[in-house]
Order: C-alpha cells, then sequence, then structure tokens
C-alpha cells in the first residue's frame, strides 16, 4: 500500500533562518506531488507541483522553493524565512487525473 | 472568479439533521471531484470521490450537476462527529493541480 512519510511535525524557527521540510512516498512510482500550505483558519494555498522528477510548477511567487531530487522525494526550502511564511505545510501526491490526492500529516510551522 | 466556491459557513445543526453543502467550479472541462474532511489542526482526509452517477456511502451522498457545474454532499442523521470543515476539490486535467475550496465548517449539537 502507498504511505506518505512528511517530517518534522513541528518546527519553530527564528525569522532568517533556512528551512528544508521533506516528504517522501512509497508504493508508488512517478507520483504527482504537491507543497500546500494552510494559514490559520484560512484555506488550502497550493505552493507547488511536481509531475515528474526536476519538474517544479510554482503557483504562488514567494521566498519559498521547491525540489524533486528522486521520484518519490519532495522537499520545500527557503534561504530566509519571514513571519509570514508560519502554518500548516502540507505535502500529497496523486497518481493523476480521476485520482484524489492523499496528504502527509502536516508540518506547523512558527517564525519567531 | 474563484475556480471553486464554497460557503464558508458554519453551519450549525442539532444531532440527527440532514445537511446540504454546495460547491461550484468555474472551469467546464473539470473531470473528477473529490470531498475532503479536515478536523481542527489535521490533514484534509479523502471523504468521498464523486461520481457523475451520484454517489452513496453510508450517510453521505454526493451529487454532481455539470449543466450547472456545481456538486453536493448531503449528510443524514448528523452525528456530533461529523464537526469538520469539509472541502470540495476539482480536478481539470492528469498533470494540472487540484484546485479546492476554502471549505465549509460544520459544527453538530447536542
Amino acid at each position: 500500500s502507498q504511505t506518505i512519510h512528511q517530517w518534522p511535525a513541528t518546527l519553530v524557527q527564528p525569522v532568517g533562518s533556512p528551512l528544508s521540510l521533506e516528504c517522501t512516498v512509497e508504493g508508488t512510482s512517478n507520483p504527482n506531488l504537491y507543497w500546500y500550505r494552510q494559514a490559520a483558519g484560512r484555506g488550502l494555498q497550493l505552493l507547488f507541483y511536481s509531475v515528474g522528477i526536476g519538474q517544479i510548477s510554482s503557483e504562488v511567487p514567494q521566498n519559498l522553493s521547491a525540489s524533486r531530487p528522486q521520484d518519490r522525494q519532495f522537499i520545500l526550502s527557503s534561504k530566509k524565512l519571514l513571519l509570514s511564511d508560519s502554518g500548516f505545510y502540507l505535502c500529497a501526491w496523486t497518481t493523476g487525473l480521476n485520482s484524489p490526492l492523499h496528504f502527509g500529516n502536516g508540518t506547523r510551522l512558527t517564525v519567531t | 472568479r474563484k475556480e471553486v466556491e464554497q460557503d464558508p459557513g458554519p453551519f450549525n445543526v442539532p444531532e440527527g439533521a440532514t445537511v446540504a453543502f454546495n460547491c461550484t467550479y468555474s472551469n467546464s472541462a473539470s473531470q473528477s471531484f473529490f470531498w475532503y474532511r479536515q478536523d481542527c489542526r489535521k490533514e484534509p482526509k479523502l471523504l468521498m470521490s464523486v461520481y457523475s452517477s451520484g454517489n452513496e456511502d453510508g450517510r453521505f451522498t454526493a451529487q454532481l450537476n455539470r449543466a450547472s457545474q456545481y456538486i453536493s454532499l448531503l449528510i443524514r442523521d448528523s452525528k456530533l462527529s461529523d464537526s469538520a470543515t469539509y472541502l470540495c476539490v476539482g480536478h481539470h486535467s492528469g498533470n494540472t493541480p487540484l484546485v479546492f475550496g476554502k471549505g465549509t465548517r460544520l459544527s453538530v449539537i447536542a
């Protein structure tokens, strides 16, 4: 069966520090991968999605970046965090059309 | 116009009530739809897919109306445990991202 792992679960970082969140999927090949952010009390904001290794589409311009160094690995990074980067970060995967998204447990990031 | 729109609620209903949520979508080429449930401070979890012919899973019924471009979720005999935010999702094509609505909050009250 397919599983998705996302870590860490919670993170507190100072403004200006770097960020690296990792997400891995097991049990499937060539998944479409997604990073979402959810601010407190708000909806899901799509940040990045990837349909293959090295292929990244950015939905919202900001100080975040994403990389997909391996088929089932998706990394979200920042060189310098802002207070506004605080939120609940969710990684998700799908096999494609007509298939639902499956989410990781999320990382709750607080930038202080 | 946003691609997927939902009434944010909150819907406050007593236990045992029937409640319905609608979700409208603007992209007529959207091909697949889903309902998700999100509990407070948790990740969204798939509740059910939405099929053209409509589908039912226990107390939950999902409908798709392509002519009017909306999907609906009906919850019968509401339980306290149904309290959550319900998100509708549309998918245009295989390699484009799924689009989420902002969610509808449901509170079932004893």
